[in-house]
């Protein structure tokens, strides 16, 4: 079983549409949450870090379920330039140092 | 403008070759990473360095081999020996080793040919 899961899709919804990814994580040591988006052929760009209580940032609402170590992003009103993947990854402790586990990546296609 | 530059964007290279990949931040950051990406898997670890002159494997180093002189610079070496090298390599970096998030450069996309 990997360490971060996700359902790589591909998500394909119209604009304006409410889109949800999940994320499971296996290793209950895990400390900070992070959800990255990256573009075809781009590096990773941080969107947004996943708090226990819950954060939005505009359209975007990210949650963080410890219990059942369980991550979300939640997309409103999509945008066709939301259209890329979201790499869901989490910030453990091993040996030493913090060790950033990426998931496989959540594909998302917004059409007109 | 603060950032990661990576050097190739592009490069190919004949097999048994050994090529260096650039990674240079201006972030003032003390922790820096290598990463590989293959199509349909996350991203794997290769190396990964916290200070000037100290340097870890990650989950994949078999085949690479890095250096940290300058606190700015972290070049990969992708050697004869890595079974199969043709990927996306990313650098990052980030404050420190502790909970924070990295950032990335653009990513070399090496090939062999």
């Amino acid at each position: 079983r990997k360490e971060v899961e996700q359902d790589p899709g591909p998500f394909n919804v119209p604009e304006g549409a409410t889109v949800a990814f999940n994320c499971t994580y296996s290793n209950s040591a895990s400390q900070s949450f992070f959800w990255y988006r990256q573009d075809c052929r781009k590096e990773p760009k941080l969107l947004m870090s996943v708090y226990s209580s819950g954060n939005e940032d505009g359209r975007f609402t990210a949650q963080l379920n410890r219990a059942s170590q369980y991550i979300s992003l939640l997309i409103r009103d999509s945008k066709l330039s939301d259209s890329a993947t979201y790499l869901c990854v989490v910030n453990r402790r091993n040996t030493g140092f913090q060790k950033l586990v990426f998931g496989t990546g959540t594909r998302l296609l917004v059409s007109p | 403008d603060g950032g990661i530059t990576q050097s190739p964007k592009y490069l190919f290279r004949k097999e048994g070759q050994n090529v260096t990949l650039s990674c240079e931040q201006n972030l003032n950051h003390d922790a820096m990473y290598w990463y590989r990406q293959d199509p349909g898997q996350g991203l794997r670890l290769i190396y990964y360095s916290q200070i000037v002159n100290d340097f870890q494997k990650g989950d994949i180093a078999e085949g690479y081999s890095v250096s940290r002189e300058k606190k700015e610079s972290f070049p990969l070496t992708v050697t004869s020996a890595q079974k199969n090298p043709t990927a996306f390599y990313l650098c990052a970096s980030s404050i420190d080793l502790g909970p924070t998030e990295a950032f990335f450069g653009q990513g070399t996309r090496l090939t062999v040919v």
